[in-house]
Formats: C-alpha cells, sequence, structure tokens
C-alpha cells in the first residue's frame, strides 16, 4: 500500500513571496489533515478535511494560509505572503474512518525555509 | 492545549526495556490515549492507543492506570532504530462537530536516546 505522498519535500522562499504544498492522501481515505511543526515542537493541527468538506481550520491563519481538497482526494496546501516565522515543517496526514479514525497515516513532510 | 505531560528526554540501553511515562490527569471518561513516535526527519508513525485496558502490539505495550490519569508506553527490547520523540496524546472530540469526528494535539513529546 503506498503511502501519504507530498511534494516538494524542500522549499526555500524569501518572506512576502507565496509558496503551495501538495499532498496525495493514501487512497480511500476519508480524511486528510495538514499540520505545522516548528523546529523542537510536536505538530500543530492546521486543518482538518472529509471527503472535501473542512471539519477543523480553526488554527489556520486564514489571513495568508488557504487550504483546499479538490473531488476529496489531493489536497493543496498555500501560503501568501509568507513570513519568517512560517519556516517549518508541513506535514499532510490521512485517516480511513470518519473525521478522526484510530490511526493517522503521515507523510515526509515538506520543510519550508523563509529568508 | 495537549492534555499530556511527558518528560522532556530519556534515555536507555539497547536490548532493555525502554518506559516512558506519561500523565494525563484531566483525561475524559471516554478520551483514547494515543502513542506516535517521530524518527528524525521522517513524519510520525502511530504506535499504539487505548482507553482503559492494557494493550499490546508487535511495537510496544500500552499500561494504562486504572484512574486513567497516566500511562506508560514500553518499548520491551530497545533497538538503536527506536531512538525517535515520542509523543503522547489524548484524542479529543472535535467541538461541535457531531459523531465520531476527533484531533490529536501533540505536546512536545519525550526525545528518547537508545545508547549501545
Amino acid at each position: 500500500e503506498a503511502g501519504v505522498a507530498q511534494s516538494p519535500r524542500y522549499k526555500i522562499i524569501e518572506k512576502r513571496q507565496s509558496v503551495a504544498f501538495w499532498c496525495n492522501p493514501i487512497s480511500g481515505h476519508a480524511t486528510l489533515y495538514w499540520y505545522q511543526q516548528i523546529l523542537g515542537q510536536g505538530p500543530k493541527l492546521l486543518i482538518q478535511f472529509q471527503n472535501n468538506g473542512v471539519v477543523d481550520d480553526s488554527q489556520l491563519p486564514k489571513d495568508r494560509f488557504s487550504a483546499e481538497r479538490l473531488k476529496g482526494v489531493d489536497s493543496t496546501l498555500k501560503i501568501q505572503p509568507a513570513k519568517l516565522e512560517d519556516s517549518a515543517v508541513y506535514l499532510c496526514a490521512s485517516s480511513s474512518q470518519l473525521a478522526g479514525g484510530d490511526e493517522q497515516y503521515f507523510g515526509p513532510g515538506t520543510r519550508l525555509t523563509v529568508t | 492545549d495537549a492534555k499530556t505531560t511527558q518528560p522532556p528526554s530519556m534515555d536507555c540501553a539497547e536490548g532493555r526495556a525502554a518506559n516512558l511515562p506519561c500523565n494525563h490527569s484531566t483525561i475524559s471518561g471516554n478520551e483514547y490515549v494515543y502513542w506516535y513516535r517521530q524518527i528524525h526527519s521522517q513524519g510520525p508513525q502511530y504506535i499504539i492507543h487505548g482507553l482503559k485496558n492494557n494493550e499490546t502490539n508487535e511495537m510496544a505495550s500500552l499500561i494504562i492506570t486504572e484512574d486513567r490519569k497516566s500511562s506508560t508506553l514500553i518499548l520491551p527490547h530497545a533497538t538503536l532504530r527506536d531512538t525517535a520523540v515520542y509523543y503522547c496524546i489524548v484524542r479529543v472530540a472535535q467541538a461541535g462537530v457531531g459523531d465520531s469526528s476527533y484531533k490529536l494535539i501533540f505536546g512536545s513529546g519525550t526525545r528518547l536516546l537508545v545508547r549501545p
């Protein structure tokens, strides 16, 4: 079974530029999550989708972050404009049951550096 | 905020059991305890979860106290590849979303170093 795929693996941008991350969850997984992990901290949930609907985006900085999950499969997370404090690893995860099933499968993450 | 507290770091010798403690004194009766680990430069990996009873799988054992205010993850024979950050998490229900909708709130975890 293929795991959660993310791209790119690394990205370096200057502040005020925009950036987009892509995630392909495990086939058939209805729930998809985006997390932000700042160095030395645990992952923080940014947004949670069930199929193509948003379950929780309470921690998403909506003035600069946006996410979509077209057709309930792939998802993109965008930052525009980026700030220095957005430097982090962005993790995508998916699970098979209704929102918040027992086991979340994580991708390798995208490491973003904002200079 | 995370509902768990863990020691920031621990170490153990290769081949010995690693016992990782976790406090979750405010856990509610229907909230599960989950353990994940994160090896350097990888995404977190699920280990085990439980509600009231002790649980065991091929990776680890989970011991939950009778009052459910704390738990211990046991790696019975730690290897060098078990060096990682271990997260103890209380799975919480999504507010106002209805049935069967939960989320994981990660804390800072315990950095386990397995020594040769």
